[in-house]
């Protein structure tokens, strides 16, 4: 079974603190994503990797940066958290060609419930 | 107007009863995906399709692409199947639309 973890599933962070939240995925897919959902807003886009090194913006991509140096992982950074960011965190994956989404079925982490206080 | 709309936001039903949740985008799509949410958090892809109708045990899933509408339906329902359930379009190049998701409790 495909598998997407991610590292940290509760999170207490300080205003102001640099926040790394960690996700691997084990089945060799070119597509990751990190989301954000909030209660009556859905699921929103952050970052997406398409390859290692690549990534694009999301629709909410303010305040929050990403990383990929391996397949495998895909990083997001909260540079500076703030109680906006007050959140729960999906990272995701899928296999597709570059810069095409369609007709691959997406894999969920099981999400980090991050609060800054 | 958003451009996946589902309804209902809330459905209670006693157990067996047959379930349909439905799903209306207004956008072009090359997919479209149903997901369930358990409380927790975690998201598991339960259908994608592009035409047609799809099965897994108990829960079918149908897409009408000239009325741009979508229904996922669950027979013989079970407590276990109590989740949100999120309907989204693909359009092409790593964008997903969300719906607000449809929150589904089965009483024994």
């Amino acid at each position: 079974d495909v598998k997407v973890t991610q590292s940290s599933r509760y999170l207490v962070k300080r205003t102001g603190e640099k926040v790394f939240l960690e996700c691997v995925q084990d089945m060799d897919h070119e597509n990751m994503f990190w989301y954000r959902q909030d209660p009556g807003l859905g699921l929103r886009l952050i970052y997406f990797s398409y390859d290692v090194k690549m990534k694009e913006k999301g629709d909410i991509p303010e305040g929050y940066s990403v990383s990929r140096e391996k397949k495998e992982r895909f990083s997001l950074i909260l540079e500076s958290a703030s109680t906006n960011q007050t959140s729960m965190y999906l990272c995701a994956s899928n296999q597709g060609s570059a810069r095409s989404f369609s007709g691959n079925t997406i894999y969920f982490g099981e999400g980090s419930w991050l609060t800054v206080v | 107007k958003n451009e996946v709309e589902q309804s209902p936001q809330n459905l209670t039903a006693q157990e067996g009863e047959f379930i349909t949740i439905n799903c209306s985008y207004s956008v072009g799509i090359s997919a479209l995906h149903w997901l369930q949410q358990h409380p927790g958090g975690g998201i598991v892809s339960l259908f994608m399709l592009s035409s047609g109708k799809k099965k897994h045990g108990r829960l079918i899933a149908t897409i009408n692409i000239q009325e741009k509408h979508s229904s996922l339906h669950i027979t013989a329902s079970h407590p276990r199947d109590s989740a949100v359930y999120i309907c989204a379009v693909s359009q092409g190049a790593q964008k997903l639309v969300f719906g607000q998701g449809t929150r589904l409790t089965i009483n024994p």
